[in-house]
């Protein structure tokens, strides 16, 4: 099985920096993802790692430590619309199955 | 035009009916997923299907079945409804299993088992 561990709120202030960590345990790591979810919608793709190192997208960046199994995001120049849960998934590919775990999600509420 | 759709969007039932919930994805992607949150927020997977195989079946109640009449479409039936279902159920599609194929999610639909 996987565990998937992420801190449940944070809070930030508009246009500071946010980092939201994860960490895991699998047998078959195939990849990391981060999702974002507003409140009553569904989750849409930020970010996808699966090498060791730093990804880029605009604001947003993630982090990838196999070695550590360990993940995080990193959020720039926070907007009042980044208020949102931040889901990190994990891809396992045991069994030919190539199952996403998801972790219990990291609520994020910026302040103005 | 909407990628990946479900209807319907909010479904109402008592405990013990029998009830379905439609998927269609438009993206041409060969895997399809559902998916159930419950009240604590937390996704968790249900099915997967790779070009109409189930290739991932979790320890859910035999009383869910998915149907996919086509590569574009995934349906889940849901019988003998119980109060632990109510909970918001997402599909959601991929280009591929593997690689870096991002998982699209449907809009949800909420079931409330009274």
């Amino acid at each position: 099985g996987q565990n998937i561990d992420q801190p449940t709120e944070m809070t930030a202030t508009e246009g500071a920096i946010v980092q939201i960590n994860c960490t895991y345990q699998t047998s078959g790591f195939n990849g990391l993802f981060w999702y974002q979810q507003h409140a009553g919608e569904a989750p849409t793709f930020l970010s996808y790692n699966v090498l060791d190192g730093l990804e880029e997208k605009g604001r947003f960046s993630s982090f990838l430590s196999r070695s550590k199994g360990y993940s995080y995001l990193l959020l720039k120049e926070l907007q009042m619309k980044d208020s949102a849960s931040y889901l990190c998934a994990v891809r396992d590919s045991g069994a030919g199955s190539y199952q996403l775990t998801f972790g219990k999600g990291t609520k994020l509420s910026v302040i103005p | 035009d909407t990628a990946v759709s479900q209807t319907p969007k909010y479904l109402v039932t008592q405990m013990g009916n029998d009830k379905s919930i439609k998927c269609e994805q438009n993206l041409g992607h060969d895997t399809m997923y559902w998916y159930k949150q419950d009240s604590k927020k937390f996704l968790k997977i249900m099915f997967s299907y790779n070009n109409k195989e189930l290739i991932i079946n979790e320890t859910v109640p035999n009383r869910f079945s998915p149907k996919s009449p086509d590569k574009a479409h995934l349906n889940l039936h849901i019988n003998s409804l119980e109060l632990g279902d109510s909970a918001v159920y997402f599909c959601a599609s991929s280009q591929s299993l593997a690689r870096r194929s991002e998982q699209f999610f449907g809009p949800g639909t909420r079931l409330t088992v009274l």
